[in-house]
């Protein structure tokens, strides 16, 4: 089945830091591009970070500098670290698998995790 | 911030067709990027509804179109049935990034 599942959300204190995990199945993150989605509590879908299969990377500018797109191809899992985190980071984060067309699109979507940020 | 403005809710009876418009500029939608719609249920995580303005993945019901056109774009919902009472968000590419519409509810009478 191909589907995608994300884990490591959860609650932390602002300035620190989390590690979230997107396991796919069912096909390859290495040749696909790959991004995380965010959705704060009751608001709209924020795009956050991009990854093509040839290893470039995108950010949204309030990540930049902060929040790290990775991919571990032997395990077939992406990855955000996320560093320095704010209150206004707290969100659903979604991973998702991207297709390109004059622009790229989402055609995947993970059930998503929570991250709380909050003293 | 969004740059693609989406009315903030519509409703349609039952049976009923609804419209939702999304409007760029031309640094996205008018430069020639692809509009993408996505459906988001109450609870659960978005689905991909139409992609590059007017194509539907398998499985989605043929009541659902798209369109584009100058710097806007829009979706069509026809025959309006209760479980298509949901967030609708549109989605397209600017100056690297991608970028969604601030979303709107459709609510069924």
């Amino acid at each position: 089945e191909v589907q995608l599942v994300e884990s490591g959300g959860g609650l932390i204190q602002p300035g620190g830091s989390l590690r979230l995990s997107c396991a796919a199945s069912g096909f390859s993150v290495s040749s696909n591009y790959m991004g995380w989605v965010r959705q704060a509590p009751g608001k709209g879908l924020e795009w956050v970070s991009v990854i093509y299969s040839n290893g470039n990377t995108h950010y949204t500018d309030s990540v930049k500098g902060r929040f790290t797109i990775s991919r571990d191809n032997s395990k077939n899992t992406l990855y955000l670290q996320m560093n320095s985190l704010k209150v206004e980071d707290t969100a659903a984060y979604y991973c998702a698998r991207v297709q390109y067309s004059a622009g790229w699109y989402f055609d995947l979507w993970g059930r998503g995790t929570l991250v709380t940020v909050s003293s | 911030q969004s740059v693609l403005t989406q009315p903030p809710s519509v409703s349609g009876a039952p049976g009923q067709r609804v419209t939702i418009s999304c409007t760029g500029s031309s640094s996205n939608i008018g430069a020639g990027y692809d509009v993408h719609w996505y459906q988001q249920l109450p609870g659960i995580a978005p689905k991909l509804l139409i992609y590059a303005n007017s194509n539907r993945p398998s499985g989605v019901p043929d009541r659902f179109s798209g369109s584009k056109s100058g710097t806007s774009a829009s979706l069509a919902i026809t025959g309006l049935q209760a479980e298509d009472e949901a967030d609708y968000y549109c989605q397209s590419y600017d100056s690297s990034l991608g970028v969604f519409g601030t979303g709107t509810k459709v609510t069924v009478l």
